[in-house]
């Protein structure tokens, strides 16, 4: 079976600081990979995606993620964070030959972002 | 921008009540999910749809649970008899297919008392 770790439970940083969120995941097959964003009382947004090709991915809101296959490997990061990246984020995977598209997701790291 | 949409967005009921969690999903997709979210807990998937049947389904989703897409717009999401520990946010997902990524409504927080 599937399973997804996100290394970090809280991070906080400074505005401007940059920012790295560790998701490891374990299945032996084809992957597609996510980020997801929740910010406080919203919807689970997509923030980016990973299906093939180019291993770096860029998604919404300055964010990109890095598919390292060696390292099973799907780090989150962002030059410099603002206020208003404060949210939950989840790194989730789908085995790439299931056609449903079940969802596993890791426990989610809080980030904290003061000004 | 599309949405699904969730409802109720809280829904408190006594144990061994029967509840339905209501969901739009977005017109053209094709695909539908259920998730749910035990607080302090992993978002853990319940169960797919596609063309009018479960696809997939977790050891999470057993004889209590059922699904339904009544009229080709609602997908709902019925839980015979609740336990206390069905205490949880319910997530609703859909998609248009394969090679595209989950959208999720803002949940349903359902309490058992």
């Amino acid at each position: 079976a599937q399973s997804v770790s996100q290394h970090n439970h809280h991070v906080i940083l400074s505005e401007a600081a940059s920012l790295e969120l560790g998701c490891n995941y374990s299945y032996g097959g084809t992957v597609n990979l996510f980020w997801y964003v929740q910010y406080p009382g919203q919807h689970l947004q997509l923030l980016l995606k990973y299906f093939s090709g180019d291993p770096l991915v860029k998604g919404i809101k300055g964010f990109e993620a890095e598919f390292i296959k060696s390292k099973f490997s799907f780090n989150l990061r962002k030059p410099s964070v603002q206020w208003s990246d404060t949210a939950e984020y989840f790194c989730a995977v789908n085995s790439g030959g299931t056609s449903y598209g079940k969802l596993t997701f890791g426990q989610g790291t809080i980030l904290t972002v003061h000004p | 921008e599309p949405e699904v949409t969730q409802t109720p967005s809280h829904q408190v009921t006594q144990m061994g009540q029967e509840v339905i969690l209501r969901c739009v999903p977005i017109s053209n997709h094709l695909y539908f999910y259920w998730y749910r979210q035990i607080l302090g807990q992993k978002v853990e998937f319940l169960v797919s749809f596609y063309n009018n049947e479960i696809s997939e389904k977790s050891e999470i989703f057993d004889d209590q649970f059922s699904v339904e897409r009544p009229d080709g717009s609602n997908f709902t999401l019925k839980i015979r008899s609740t336990k206390l520990e069905d205490s949880a946010m319910y997530f609703c997902a859909s998609r248009t297919g394969q090679g595209r990524a989950a959208f999720f409504g803002q949940g349903t927080r359902l309490t058992v008392v």
